[in-house]
């Protein structure tokens, strides 16, 4: 069975420009969760999406923004980028039993802001 | 105060040791992960828990929600296992899991 799958493995974009990060879940699951790991920081949780709809946002400005698709696949976009948004951009997916899902993770995406 | 601690922060071993990492957590929870990252930044899922105790081969995760704390152990340790543990309790209700600094454990031969 396919694990979650990101692309692109790397990205590099100037100051000021949008990044694009996309995420494929584990067929079957319906939950997608974004996190970014900036350097020296820890992980942090930036956005939880299900069944298509944006249910639990971390504490980072609207510029950071995505969406779940119909197969359940997820997008990330970062408008206007900062310097300081150079990270590994990791997704993570589950199939929620009840309220509780084992999350499984994606190799990330290292993004960075020159 | 952070939310989750753990400890210690950095732990070196010699092949064949027993090791433990210890999580505290100050949020109501309805689970527990135990995620294990590589150099290059890779995450692996080693446990989700909310009740007692669980095996992996040589990995043993246990919780006791009552006094908000957790633990990971491993027996008969490996270079192999070298990497960093980040314990990660998702909050009560919301799915989102709060993250602990992370213990990097270096096993030498």
């Amino acid at each position: 069975e396919a694990g979650v799958t990101q692309s692109p493995t790397h990205l590099i974009k100037p100051r000021g420009q949008q990044a694009t990060l996309r995420c494929s879940p584990i067929s079957g699951h319906t939950s997608v969760y974004w996190y970014q790991q900036a350097l020296g920081l820890g992980l942090q949780f930036l956005l939880w999406y299900d069944e298509g709809e944006e249910r639990n946002r971390g504490n980072f400005p609207p510029r950071f923004s995505g969406r779940q698709f119909p197969n359940y696949s997820s997008e990330l976009n970062v408008n206007a980028l900062e310097l300081e948004d150079s990270a590994l951009y990791l997704c993570a997916s589950s199939w929620r039993v009840g309220t509780i899902g084992e999350q499984y993770f994606g190799p990330g995406t290292r993004l960075t802001v020159t | 105060k952070n939310e989750v601690e753990q400890s210690p922060q950095n732990l070196t071993a010699q092949e064949g040791e027993f090791i433990t990492i210890n999580c505290s957590y100050s949020v109501g929870i309805s689970a527990l992960h135990w995620l294990q990252q590589h150099p290059g930044g890779g995450i692996v899922s080693l446990f989700m828990l909310s009740s007692g105790k669980k095996k992996h081969g040589r990995l043993i995760a246990t919780i006791n929600i009552q006094e908000k704390h957790s633990s990971l152990h491993i027996t008969a340790s490996h270079p192999r296992d070298s990497a960093v543990y980040i314990c990660a309790p998702t909050q009560g209700g919301s799915e989102k899991l709060v993250f602990g600094k992370g213990t990097k454990l270096t096993v030498n031969p």
